[in-house]
């Protein structure tokens, strides 16, 4: 199985920051690979997926990068909404597992 | 607007058994792809299944040979057909659909299943 990892565990931020979450996968899933943001009592919402491309009604301030086994979610300006915990998900190869997510809260 | 909503959960014994359902409106379940996601207490995400849109499906090793996924075309329905269960399956299970394979957009609100004696 593909093991996926997250960097880091969590952070502080402030809003306005521009934040960075790390994934890497312990194997190439080329650009299979998804970002998840799930608030507190809520469902998992899919914000990125094929690595950069923004699902609809999703902020332009997320962006996805990477290829092969590292990759990275990039919040441009911190809003109040994005106080939340961040997931990866690759979907190369079965079992699509998740990374063990980034809680990012407030500073 | 596409809904998705579970509904089974519930209390069971270690040993048991339970069934969890997946109702989708605006989404048709034998023509796409779903899968079934599971988050223990306090725990991250586990995929557990996805069923593909021709109807075979694959699974996680740890749920493999205790749980069943399927659909019913009819009722246009996604189960989770879930046996011999274990303290660590407790959690809340979650169902998830999209267009493809590879990304799940759809997610429903989730049902809490409890494995306790």
């Amino acid at each position: 199985d593909i093991q996926m990892t997250q960097s880091p565990s969590s952070l502080s931020a402030s809003l306005g920051d521009r934040v960075t979450i790390s994934c890497r996968a312990s194997q190439s899933v080329h650009n299979y690979l998804n970002w998840f943001q799930q608030r507190p009592g809520k469902a998992p919402r899919l914000l990125i997926y094929a690595t950069t491309s923004l699902q609809g009604g999703v902020p332009s301030r997320f962006s996805g990068s990477g290829s092969g086994t590292e990759f990275t979610l990039t919040i441009s300006s911190l809003q109040p909404d994005d106080f939340a915990t961040y997931f990866c998900q690759q979907t190369y190869t079965v079992p699509f597992g998740f990374g063990p997510g980034t809680t990012v809260d407030v500073k | 607007e596409v809904l998705l909503a579970e509904s089974g959960g519930g209390l069971v014994q270690p040993g048991g058994s339970l069934r969890l359902s997946c109702v989708p409106s605006g989404f048709t379940v034998s023509d796409n792809y779903m899968s079934w996601v599971r988050q223990g207490p306090g725990k991250g995400l586990q995929w557990l299944t996805i069923i593909y849109s021709g109807g075979g499906a694959d699974y996680a090793g740890s749920v493999k040979g205790r749980f069943t996924v399927s659909r019913d075309t009819s009722k246009n329905t996604l189960y989770l057909q879930m046996s011999d269960l274990r303290v660590e399956d407790s959690g809340i299970y979650y169902c998830a659909g999209g267009y493809t394979t590879s990304w799940h957009n759809f997610w429903g609100q989730g049902t809490l299943v409890t494995v306790s004696s």
